[in-house]
């Protein structure tokens, strides 16, 4: 079966300090690979997808992640957090001709002044 | 264009009765996806509609729950016999194309069954 394991579920860092949200990814097919974001009140945001083409990817709000087949990994970083980053983000698992998303349980992010 | 839209925002039932949960897509988006979310996970599949076609219903928890999509834009949930369990976020999500890429997320229903 398919699914993803978010290795943290808090994660708490100072504004400035770099970020690092964990994710490892179980799927028997070429995966496709999301990170979203989730603010409170708000809607799932799309941060950055893979889809099989360049293995390291740069999202939005210098967020970027990369893709490591031989680790099956998929973690999440960004050089400097702010604090608007501040909030849940989610790992999510797609693959070949699917329709559903199979989301991660989640990492709440805390950014301290 | 407006994202995706939904209403009511919270929604607090007595167990029992029946609610309607709606989402309004972004306008073109052929592909709709349900979402439940409880509290403290992530969201987990429900359904999933191409145009007006229900073509994977597989996440849905029990016939208690039913969505529907006629014209192939509007998409309502619905949850008949509320039981305490189904309290949760009801995420809608649409997609300009098929399958399951570029997903953009409504800011869901909280529903509350007491």
């Amino acid at each position: 079966a398919q699914s993803v394991t978010q290795l943290d579920s808090h994660v708490s860092v100072s504004e400035g300090t770099p970020v690092l949200l964990r994710c490892n990814y179980s799927s028997s097919y070429s995966p496709s690979l999301f990170w979203y974001v989730q603010h409170p009140n708000k809607g799932l945001q799309l941060l950055l997808k893979y889809t099989s083409a360049a293995t390291l990817v740069k999202g939005i709000n210098g967020f970027e992640a990369e893709f490591k087949k031989s680790e099956t990994s998929f973690h999440l970083t960004k050089p400097s957090a702010h604090m608007s980053d501040a909030a849940e983000y989610f790992c999510v698992v797609t693959w070949g001709y699917t329709d559903k998303l199979i989301f991660g349980t989640g990492t709440r992010l805390q950014v301290f002044p | 264009g407006a994202g995706v839209s939904q209403s009511p925002r919270y929604k607090v039932a007595k167990r029992g009765q029946d609610v309607a949960l709606r989402c309004d897509p972004i306008s073109g988006h052929v592909s709709l996806f349900w979402y439940q979310q409880a509290l403290g996970q992530g969201p987990e599949f429900l359904t999933y509609f191409q145009n007006e076609a229900q073509l994977d219903k597989s996440g849905l928890p029990s016939d208690r729950f039913f969505a529907e999509r006629p014209e192939g834009s509007v998409s309502t949930l619905k949850i008949q016999r509320t039981q305490q369990e189904d309290s949760a976020v009801y995420l809608c999500a649409s997609s300009y194309r098929d399958l399951a890429y570029e997903q953009y997320f409504g800011p869901g229903t909280r529903l509350t069954v007491t």
